[in-house]
């Protein structure tokens, strides 16, 4: 049984480039959710993905957008990167029905902005 | 919205001490958990604890629903428990807010 799966695991991008992350979710899993963790801080919810829409949605800027495919695997795209945007972003997968069930992270994508 | 707030904030023990992490929060949840952030980033699953009592080896976690806060307890630690501890609540859909984090360095 796959987890959840991350890619790329490392990049480095210059100020001001456009960046994408994929992720896909684990095996029987329909909601896929993005975090950005900085440096010695919890991760902070992006957004989250659901029937290939955006449910839901933290208090990010619109530089920060998403896909979901029709086999659940989604894409994280940030334009116009900041310096502040380097972090690491992970992936969380779960149902979306019967709220309240385990969440799994996938191992996440370390963004380096130069 | 909901505040989670997680103690101590550092952790230092020698190996096969016991250790107990905490956490508060602000609002009635239907989903808390709590998660090992290895130093290579990866979150780990350790418990789903809305409520109650759970024990996984070491590890056990109890969640008093009522009265808004959690418990992570690690027994017998070894150096490959170091790392950080986040709690992490949610609501009805998923969306979890993680306090800031128990840093345990267990030294050999």
């Amino acid at each position: 049984d796959a987890g959840v799966t991350q890619s790329p695991t490392h990049l480095i991008k210059t100020r001001g480039q456009q960046v994408t992350l994929r992720c896909s979710p684990k095996s029987g899993h329909d909601t896929v959710s993005w975090y950005q963790q900085a440096l010695g801080q919890g991760p902070q919810f992006i957004f989250q993905y659901y029937e290939e829409e955006e449910r839901q949605r933290g208090n990010f800027p619109d530089r920060f957008s998403g896909h979901q495919f029709p086999n659940y695997s989604s894409e994280l795209n940030v334009n116009a990167l900041l310096l502040g945007d380097s972090a690491l972003y992970l992936c969380a997968s779960s149902f979306m029905t019967g709220a309240g069930n385990t969440i799994y992270f996938g191992e996440g994508s370390w963004l380096t902005v130069v | 919205g909901i505040q989670v707030e997680q103690s101590p904030p550092d952790l230092i023990l020698q190996e096969g001490a016991n250790s107990t992490l905490r956490c508060n929060f602000s609002d009635s949840v239907n989903n808390l958990q709590w998660f090992h952030q290895n130093p290579w980033g990866q979150l780990i699953n350790l418990f789903y604890i809305p409520s109650g009592t759970k024990q996984n080896g070491r590890l056990s976690a109890t969640t008093v629903a009522t009265e808004r806060y959690s418990l992570l307890y690690i027994s017998s630690s070894q150096t490959t428990d170091s790392g950080v501890y986040f709690c992490a609540i949610g609501g009805a859909t998923n969306k979890l807010i993680f306090g800031t984090g128990t840093l345990l360095a267990v030294q050999p």
